[in-house]
């Protein structure tokens, strides 16, 4: 069984689109958030939400609007997408914030 | 600000021996820190952590050594086998921070 799930695994778009990745996370956890990984392998976190509440958002554009229908599901949303929007989007989740994170298989986004 | 570090970008070690992976962190308030890792096009897989009360703790052929004068913690692995091969990120974070502060990563390479 799949603890952190995301969907889907490959996207392939062109500038412009607006798309979605969803997250889901079977761990019965509180908190969930969506990081970048770019080519160099940075992970940069980006959101964070605790019991559905946006607890983290780092300088991202407004064009990335993250929601969490529930605990156990964290989607993210990206409008008008650019070329350097393309890296790998990890989602994770954590029982309490901060600590040990469970991460999902990643999402490589390629814009073209 | 926040910064966590790594000394070296890439290491390349023999199959059996020991690997050592080291990280530097500037941020003497950073109460906890973990290792993670990720292997080829999977998400980051927590490894061990250690919390700023501690200067070791052991796991299955994993240590850590923390070292809090300096900044520096370190990840041990024994007998080196070839699955070891993989992406090793340090994170860190404060008491009552929201967030972990990933480090840059260090590809570690396994000599037959």
């Amino acid at each position: 069984d799949t603890a952190v799930s995301q969907t889907p695994k490959y996207l392939v778009t062109q500038m412009g689109n607006d798309k979605s990745i969803k997250c889901e996370q079977n761990l019965g956890h509180d908190t969930m958030y969506w990081y970048k990984q770019d080519s160099k392998k940075f992970l940069k976190i980006m959101f964070s939400y605790n019991n559905k509440e946006l607890i983290i958002n780092e300088t991202v554009p407004n064009r990335f609007s993250p929601k969490s229908p529930d605990k156990a599901h964290l989607n993210l949303h990206i409008n008008s997408l650019e070329l350097g929007d393309s890296a790998v989007y990890f989602c994770a989740s954590s029982q309490g914030r901060g600590r040990e994170q469970y991460f999902g298989p990643g999402t490589r986004l390629t814009v073209t | 600000g926040e910064s966590v570090g790594l000394h070296l970008p890439t290491l390349s070690v023999q199959e059996g021996d020991n690997s050592i992976i080291n990280c530097a962190y500037s941020n003497s308030a950073s109460d906890y820190f973990i290792w993670y890792k990720q292997e080829s096009g999977k998400g980051p897989q927590f490894i061990i952590d250690i919390r700023s009360n501690m200067d070791k703790r052991q796991g299955q052929r994993v240590t850590v050594l923390l070292n809090k004068t300096v900044k520096h913690l370190s990840l041990q692995i024994a007998a080196t086998q070839p699955g070891d091969s993989a992406v090793y990120f340090c994170a860190e974070a404060q008491e009552g921070a929201q967030k972990l502060v990933f480090g840059q990563g260090t590809r570690l390479t396994i000599n037959p």
